[in-house]
């Protein structure tokens, strides 16, 4: 079956450390990959997408992600956090074919001490 | 432009009790989804919708209808709620044209005891 892993549960950071959220997949086939991003209270709402092209995706808030497909990753990155990104990461993984199911990581919550 | 809208925010409910989530998008997109969240568990795709008057079971339809009478909403209903329904749950909403791009509601708080 197709699934995503995200391997950090839980992450503490203090403010300007560098930031890098691994999330893998499960799928041979094109994929569309996004990182969603909930706020404490707030619903999700999208951090970056990939669908083709520059595997180096910029994203809102001074995040990145890097699609390495020889190893099913999208990993999410950002060089310096603030106590601002606290807050929970999902990985999702669209594949191109088979439906319209997007497939979520079990999340990744950041806390981020100021 | 609202976006995604849910209602009701909270509930609680007692076991062997019914109800029904609302879930409401301005943005004329195609396909609508109802996920439930749990801690260390993610988002799971409990029922979606490609397009009004279709629904499709995801990965975790028992216990849980849905119906999308209208394009611009998706009911869930739970006819006997059960303690293990006590969740967060999301309603979110995608059109074919935003490459799958999924726009999410303010969440149901959902405690069933």
């Amino acid at each position: 079956a197709q699934s995503v892993s995200q391997h950090n549960h839980h992450v503490i950071l203090s403010e300007a450390a560098s930031l890098e959220l691994g999330c893998n997949y499960s799928y041979g086939g094109t994929v569309n990959l996004f990182w969603y991003v909930q706020y404490p209270g707030q619903h999700l709402q999208l951090l970056l997408k990939y669908f083709s092209g520059d595997p180096l995706v910029k994203g809102i808030k001074g995040f990145e992600a890097e699609f390495i497909k020889s190893k099913f990753s999208f990993n999410l990155r950002k060089p310096s956090v603030q106590w601002s990104d606290t807050a929970e990461y999902f990985c999702a993984v669209k594949p191109y074919t088979g439906g319209f199911k997007t497939i979520f990581g079990a999340g990744t919550r950041l806390f981020v001490k100021a | 432009n609202a976006g995604v809208t849910q209602t009701p925010k909270f509930r609680v409910l007692k076991t062997g009790q019914s109800m029904t989530l609302l879930c409401a998008q301005d943005m004329n997109h195609e396909y609508m989804y109802w996920y439930r969240q749990d801690p260390g568990m993610g988002l799971r795709l409990i029922h979606y919708s490609v397009g009004e008057g279709t629904t499709a079971k995801g990965e975790v339809p028992d216990g849980y209808n849905v119906s999308r009478l209208k394009k611009q909403n998706f009911l869930l209903g739970l006819e006997s709620a059960a303690p293990s329904q006590t969740s967060v749950y999301f309603c979110a909403s995608s059109s074919s044209s935003g490459k799958y791009e999924q726009y999410f509601g303010p969440g149901t708080r959902l405690t069933v005891t």
